[in-house]
């Protein structure tokens, strides 16, 4: 089955600078890659996803980048803001089974 | 909001008490997920129902019985639960059944404390 390494497990980032999390994942029939943000009380909610026929994506502050050869993916944030701390997650999915990273907690410094 | 609600946001109970967690989804979603959440683990997946059967059960313990009784709404029901089922069980739900390669939408989540 899928496994999904995600790093870092914490990061912390001064206000306006960039964070970059990555994630690995095993299974080469994996075809999409969801990244979602859970805020405190909150449940996980889809920020960007990527398809394995897409090298990247972009939406405003936030990117993806996926390297099927390497099967490893990205998310970007750029010109962070303290409403970007939140846990984010990322998943690789075939049709059949999608599987999780760990999480990486995300705080931004004012 | 997303359009999955889950009832209660709270819930403690002892090991011996029989309780349900409630989600509905407002979206017209044809998929419904029961998903475990604990600390610095990742996400698991416990049931799907697709189209109200159920097409899924991750080797969830026999203490955990969902019902879809329409595509709206999801339960969870527990029973005779252990200490290490405490953690936040969040419901969510897709458009497309049959298919893991669909965007999720999650609901806030019941926090249970089994005591």
């Amino acid at each position: 089955g899928e496994n999904v390494e995600q790093h870092p497990s914490t990061l912390s980032v001064q206000e306006g600078d960039s964070a970059v999390i990555k994630c690995t994942y095993s299974d080469s029939a994996s075809n999409y890659f969801p990244w979602y943000k859970q805020e405190l009380g909150k449940g996980p909610q889809l920020i960007i996803d990527i398809r394995s026929n897409v090298g990247e994506k972009k939406d405003q502050r936030i990117a993806v980048t996926l390297n099927k050869t390497a099967k490893h993916f990205s998310l970007h944030i750029t010109e962070t803001q303290p409403e970007d701390s939140a846990v984010y997650f990322c998943a690789a999915s075939n049709v059949n089974d999608m599987r999780f990273g760990a999480g990486t907690r995300l705080t931004v410094k004012p | 909001e997303t359009g999955v609600t889950q009832t209660p946001r709270h819930l403690v109970m002892g090991m011996t008490n029989k309780k349900s967690l409630k989600c509905e989804q407002h979206l017209g979603h044809n998929a419904m997920y029961w998903y475990k959440q604990s600390a610095k683990k990742p996400l698991e997946l416990m049931f799907v129902y697709s189209l109200e059967e159920r097409v899924e059960n991750n080797s969830v313990p026999s203490r955990f019985s969902p019902e879809c009784p329409n595509s709206s709404h999801l339960f969870l029901h527990l029973h005779t639960l252990q200490p290490e089922d405490s953690a936040l069980y969040l419901c969510a739900s897709s458009q497309v059944p049959g298919s893991s390669n669909e965007k999720l939408f999650f609901g806030s989540g019941t926090q249970l404390s089994v005591l």
